[in-house]
């Protein structure tokens, strides 16, 4: 069956580390989304791909870091300079066409320690 | 600017009553409109569409929406609620034109037996 694959279900960082989260897709889409999650905010827009070896800033891109080098691989890295990164990071996907809606993945949960 | 607002953060009902969850939608240009569902620690299922053929959208799990383009309004009913049910759900806009999907802050829907 077609879906997103994120990886590790959850993670631990230490202060000023960088780790990368996974985000695979086997959907054929050409879109690509980084959503971070926090308790009573919704969601957030981090980075966003549209079409390989293209990336796009969101909301909140300050501090991660995204590549774009293969159709189906979407990963984040969250790097030290983001100083609050506990969260839970959603990744998604959509065919060019928005009107389908998103598919997500089942989400990595990132903890400080 | 184009905005998402769902009205209460928490909704309590018991099982097998009416289930009501409130959005409101401000865009300037015709709206693609979404309603999603999340379970703990998941990431976040498609329930819902519209997609300007009807106003009236049939979604999963006996949910639906009714699109009234005067109250810019977009609410989710179910008539009889089920334990099942209970989970985040988050209203969704998108527009053509543009990229990028605008989520509400999401209402938890609390069913008791």
């Amino acid at each position: 069956d077609g879906g997103i694959t994120q990886s590790p279900k959850y993670l631990f960082r230490k202060e000023g580390q960088n780790v990368t989260l996974s985000c695979e897709q086997n959907l054929n889409h050409d879109a690509m989304y980084w959503y971070r999650q926090d308790p009573g905010q919704g969601l957030r827009l981090i980075y966003y791909s549209q079409i390989v070896n293209d990336f796009q800033k969101g909301d909140i891109a300050e501090g991660y870091s995204v590549s774009r080098e293969k159709k189906e691989s979407f990963p984040l890295t969250v790097t030290s300079a983001q100083k609050n990164p506990t969260a839970f990071y959603l990744c998604a996907s959509s065919a060019t066409d928005r009107f389908y809606g998103y598919t997500f993945g089942s989400g990595t949960r990132l903890t400080v320690v | 600017a184009q905005s998402v607002t769902q009205l209460g953060s928490h909704v309590s009902v018991s099982e097998g009553a009416l289930v009501l969850l409130r959005c409101n939608y401000s865009s300037s240009v015709p709206p693609y409109l979404f309603w999603y569902v999340q379970y703990p620690n998941q990431g976040l299922q498609l329930l819902l569409k519209y997609t300007s053929a009807a106003t009236l959208v049939k979604g999963i799990n006996g949910f639906e929406a009714e699109f009234k383009k005067s109250e810019t309004s977009f609410h989710l009913t179910k008539p009889s609620a089920h334990m099942s049910d209970a989970a985040e759900y988050f209203c969704a806009v998108s527009y053509t034109g543009g990229f990028k999907t605008i989520f509400g802050a999401g209402t938890r829907l609390f069913v008791k037996a």
